[in-house]
């Protein structure tokens, strides 16, 4: 148990499907982020929230979109993703200005057909 | 270049091996260095922290820092087969951001 619950665990959705991830931290962190990690890649940084705030948006294709209606909360919508879009889609949280430590969830493997 | 550079693997080790996992950066303005590690279809979790240079030991694990030379190492002693994962480091600028720079993993293999 790291503090940090992502559901679903396994998502597999059509091209045309409309979904959501979901994941909630029990930290009482102030800083939420969604990292996609795909086969043999870095993990890549989608999205930061601060304070509930969205303070970056790494050049994510409009397919994503995060929300972020509170600070233990965060979403995920995907909608018209691409088979490319198959990864594991990782949130986590951290407690800005106080050492920074980030703390993944399990992750949602997504499967885009 | 990469700003973190890590090399894949695997490392294959026999049990009881003395592991060595390093990352190299190119920014020298990096001050918080971390190493995670990643069982197979799980989320990263956080394994060592360490504030600039220096060594930091948490039973098995040792971790180092050499800014001069912009490397990074993870040092497991007496590996076990448990320890079989990919091992991420991670490093950011300061402590009011939250903004970290991954290396790519390096997948370690403990053999019976």
């Amino acid at each position: 148990e790291t503090g940090v619950t992502q559901t679903p665990r396994h998502l597999v959705m059509g091209m045309t499907n409309k979904k959501s991830l979901k994941c909630e931290q029990h930290l009482g962190h102030n800083a939420m982020y969604w990292y996609k990690q795909s086969a043999k890649k870095p993990l890549e940084l989608m999205f930061v929230y601060n304070f509930k705030e969205q303070t970056e948006n790494n050049s994510v294709p409009s397919r994503f979109s995060p929300e972020c209606p509170n600070s233990s909360h965060l979403f995920l919508h995907l909608h018209t993703l691409q088979p490319e879009d198959s990864a594991l889609y990782l949130c986590a949280s951290s407690q800005v200005g106080s050492g920074n430590t980030i703390y993944f969830g399990e992750g949602s493997w997504l499967t885009v057909v | 270049q990469k700003e973190v550079e890590q090399d894949p693997g695997p490392l294959s080790v026999p049990e009881g091996a003395i592991v060595s996992l390093n990352c190299t950066y190119s920014n020298s303005a990096f001050q918080y260095f971390m190493w995670y590690r990643q069982y197979s279809r799980k989320g990263p979790e956080l394994l060592m922290y360490t504030y600039s240079s220096g060594n930091k030991e948490d039973g098995r694990f040792t971790a180092q820092v050499d800014k001069s030379s912009k490397y990074i190492s993870l040092f497991i002693r007496d590996s076990q087969p448990s320890d079989s994962a990919t091992y991420l480091c991670a490093m950011i600028l300061n402590n009011a951001g939250n903004m970290l720079t991954f290396g790519g993993g390096t997948r370690l293999m403990v053999k019976p």
